[in-house]
């Protein structure tokens, strides 16, 4: 692995499933973050988590939640998946705060029916 | 309120130089910065400034007015590859990122 991955890279979801997008990234960043990107809007933040252990919310955080059991991975869950939830979802991390570049994941297209 | 303003889309030919604007009304500012997002793929991360004035790289300059909420990266003798979508981001009084919605560029021939 080098840099963040992300699982899966594309799904398509029925309305009410619950649903895990995967990120793990190997660079040994304290700072991980979960943004959803639509269409003609900026990158907007769902959640996020400083360090290992902590975890806060962002701008769209209903319906998400995370994790961060260790520095590496940092899962998001859909917990019952709505249409409005459709989107591309990127992962990043960056080593320290937000003044830190953020290298980001390829991204998950999720598309909810 | 916290705001990100970019033109939706701008057009240049290669070889030519573009400038794209970015205005920001963040309420805990601590730095600009600027990423590049080809169709289909991930940002990138191109430039990062703090202090007012112009920082170059290579091709790529980015200017800062923290006085004016003013930004700008230009491009130089562009190439067919720079035709991507280029986002401003800003960070607010909770030190997350607020984000542009991205100017698109489009590289003509």
């Amino acid at each position: 692995i080098a840099g963040i991955t992300q699982a899966p890279t594309s799904q398509i979801l029925a309305a009410g499933r619950r649903m895990t997008l995967r990120c793990t990234q190997d660079m040994r960043h304290n700072a991980m973050y979960w943004y959803r990107q639509d269409l003609g809007l900026g990158l907007r933040l769902i959640h996020y988590s400083n360090t290992a252990g902590t975890t806060g919310k962002g701008e769209v955080p209903d319906g998400y939640s995370v994790s961060r059991a260790n520095t590496d991975d940092f899962p998001l869950t859909l917990a019952s998946a709505v249409p409005s939830q459709t989107s591309v979802y990127f992962c990043a991390s960056s080593a320290q705060g937000t003044t830190d570049t953020q290298y980001f994941g390829p991204g998950t297209r999720l598309t909810v029916l | 309120g916290q705001n990100i303003d970019q033109p939706t889309e701008m057009t240049a030919t290669e070889g030519a130089i573009v400038q794209i604007n970015c205005t920001y009304q963040t309420s805990g500012f601590n730095g600009l910065f600027w990423y590049q997002q080809h169709a289909g793929e991930a940002p990138t991360f191109l430039s990062y400034n703090v202090l007012d004035g112009l920082e170059e790289k290579g091709r790529f300059s980015s200017f800062l007015s923290r006085s004016k909420g003013y930004s700008y990266l230009l491009l130089k003798e562009l190439q067919m590859k720079d035709s991507a979508s280029y986002l401003c981001a800003s960070t607010n009084s909770n030190y997350q990122l607020i984000w542009g919605a991205g100017t698109k560029l489009i590289i003509k021939p």
